[in-house]
């Protein structure tokens, strides 16, 4: 099957400093990618959709301006945590959809544990 | 997209099938239901989809029933890698819309 991959899969920050997470798409190219988050014990949440060459589109209650989405080719979208603060410590996880006719399955990265101290 | 329920825990032995039911009343006719599975720690991966027909493939088999307001996930022979949070999803496409998790079924395989 595909594969997406995610770097790094693990970070930890200090409180204040923005983190950035990349998001590949290894062997197709994904007009769209999602961002979900995950914290313990719960389950995902989808935070925005990622198109490449436009602005992403954020799901109610996700700030903008401290997730800020980039998806500038068809192989790499990257969130950046900006000032990042202890509440933002989650299980960060992108997913790739091909975009081709038929194509019914979603292909997700193996997450990234973000911890804030 | 529609309303799932599923159990939230379940075990099985190693060797026998799990079955994993859910629960779609609302579902709409041009529905998929589908299968994805997220072991610890990792991201989910897709398992199988039906609109209305049961469905095998190489992991499970997907029954649905005719009035598709339920459906089952089989695993025929579980091992322990099969021990993962197991999703139940009502959607037109996944391979074109965000998924939206509910709280999924646990399924402990045990030796």
């Amino acid at each position: 099957g595909a594969v997406v991959s995610q770097h790094p899969s693990w970070v930890i920050c200090k409180s204040g400093t923005s983190v950035k997470i990349e998001c590949r798409s290894l062997d197709f190219q994904a007009t769209t990618m999602f961002w979900y988050r995950q914290f313990p014990k719960q389950s995902l949440m989808l935070m925005a959709t990622s198109n490449e060459g436009s602005k992403a589109t954020y799901e109610q209650g996700v700030e903008k301006d401290k997730f800020l989405i980039n998806h500038a080719s068809l192989t790499l979208s990257t969130l950046t945590v900006t000032s990042a603060h202890p509440e933002d410590s989650s299980f960060y996880i992108c997913s790739a959809i091909p975009g081709l006719a038929g194509a019914y399955e979603q292909y997700f990265g193996p997450g990234t544990r973000l911890t804030v101290t | 997209d529609a309303k799932t329920t599923q159990p939230t825990s379940m075990d099985c032995a190693e060797g026998r099938a799990a079955n994993l039911p859910c629960n779609h009343s609302t579902i709409s006719g041009n529905e998929y239901v589908y299968w994805y599975r997220q072991i610890h720690s990792q991201g989910p991966q897709y398992i199988i989809h039906g609109l209305k027909n049961n469905e095998t493939n190489e992991m499970a088999s997907l029954i649905i029933t005719e009035d598709r307001k339920s459906s089952t996930l089989i695993l025929p022979h579980a091992t322990l890698r099969d021990t993962a949070v197991y999703y139940c999803i009502v959607s037109l496409d996944t391979g074109r819309r965000a998924l939206t998790f509910g709280s999924g079924t646990r399924l402990q395989v045990q030796p």
